[in-house]
C-alpha cells in the first residue's frame, strides 16, 4: 500500500522538551512538506523539502527543525523554543516540487503540551 | 503576503440541497488552486484548477477558477450527510509548490 504515514498519532509533551514527529512516504515523491493546523486558522507551512539533503523554511519555521537524509523520511522536531506547540501537525508530499502536482497528506499527529 | 479567504466559514444545509463554497486568493506567482476535503484527519484531494473558466467535475462536485476575479467556487449538488466536512482551498505559488491555505468552510449536512 502506497501512502504517507505519520507517528505517533497523539503526542504529549512537557514544557521545555523537544519532541520529534515522524513522517514517512513510500510514494517515491521528491517533495515533502510540514504543516500546522490550528482551529480557525487553516494550514500553515512550517518547512518543506524539494530534494534530499535540502529544505527551506516556510511561513512559521521558528521553533521547529527538520532533516531530509532520506527521500522517504522528513522528521519534524518541535523544540522548546516553540512557544505554542499544541496543534495538529500534517505532513504532505508531492511527486516533485513543480507547479502542477497536488500534495497528498498523511493522517496527522496531534501534539499537546502539558 | 499571500492570502486565501474562504466563505462562508460554516454552513448547515439539509440533505438534497445544493451548496456553493467560495474561495478568493491573493497569491504571488500564482500557479494553480487546489480544493481538499477534510473529514477527521488528512485532507483528501478534490480538484486542481489551473485554467480559468474550465469546470472540473467529479460526481456531484464541481469547481471552476476565475483568474480575472482571483476566485474559485466549489459546488456540491444533491448533498448527502457524507459530504459533511471542512473544505479547504489552497493557492499554489512558485516552483516549490508552496501552498497557502484558507481557513476552510465547515459544511454540515443534516437529514
Amino acid at each position: 500500500d502506497g501512502g504517507i504515514t505519520q507517528s505517533p498519532k497523539y503526542l504529549f509533551r512537557k514544557e521545555g522538551q523537544n519532541v520529534t514527529l515522524s513522517c514517512e512516504q513510500n510514494l517515491n515523491h521528491d517533495a515533502m512538506y510540514w504543516y500546522r493546523q490550528d482551529p480557525g486558522q487553516g494550514l500553515r507551512l512550517i518547512y518543506y523539502s524539494q530534494i534530499v539533503n535540502d529544505f527551506q523554511k516556510g511561513d512559521i519555521a521558528e521553533g521547529y527543525s527538520v532533516s531530509r537524509e532520506k527521500k522517504e523520511s522528513f522528521p519534524l522536531t518541535v523544540t522548546s523554543a516553540q512557544k505554542n506547540p499544541t496543534a495538529f501537525y500534517l505532513c504532505a508530499s508531492s511527486i516533485m516540487a513543480g507547479s502542477y502536482n497536488e500534495q497528498f497528506f498523511g493522517p496527522g499527529t496531534r501534539l499537546t503540551v502539558l | 503576503e499571500d492570502k486565501v479567504v474562504q466563505s462562508p466559514l460554516s454552513l448547515v444545509v439539509h440533505e438534497g440541497d445544493t451548496v456553493t463554497l467560495n474561495c478568493s486568493y491573493e497569491v504571488t506567482n500564482f500557479r494553480s488552486l487546489l480544493w481538499y476535503k477534510q473529514e477527521k484527519k488528512a485532507p483528501t484531494f478534490l480538484f486542481m484548477l489551473t485554467s480559468s473558466g474550465i469546470e472540473k467535475k467529479s460526481g456531484r462536485l464541481s469547481s471552476i477558477l476565475d483568474k480575472k476575479e482571483l476566485s474559485s467556487i466549489l459546488n456540491i449538488t444533491a448533498t448527502q450527510t457524507g459530504d459533511s466536512a471542512i473544505y479547504l482551498c489552497a493557492g499554489v505559488t512558485g516552483t516549490a509548490s508552496k501552498l497557502t491555505f484558507g481557513t476552510g468552510t465547515r459544511l454540515q449536512v443534516t437529514l
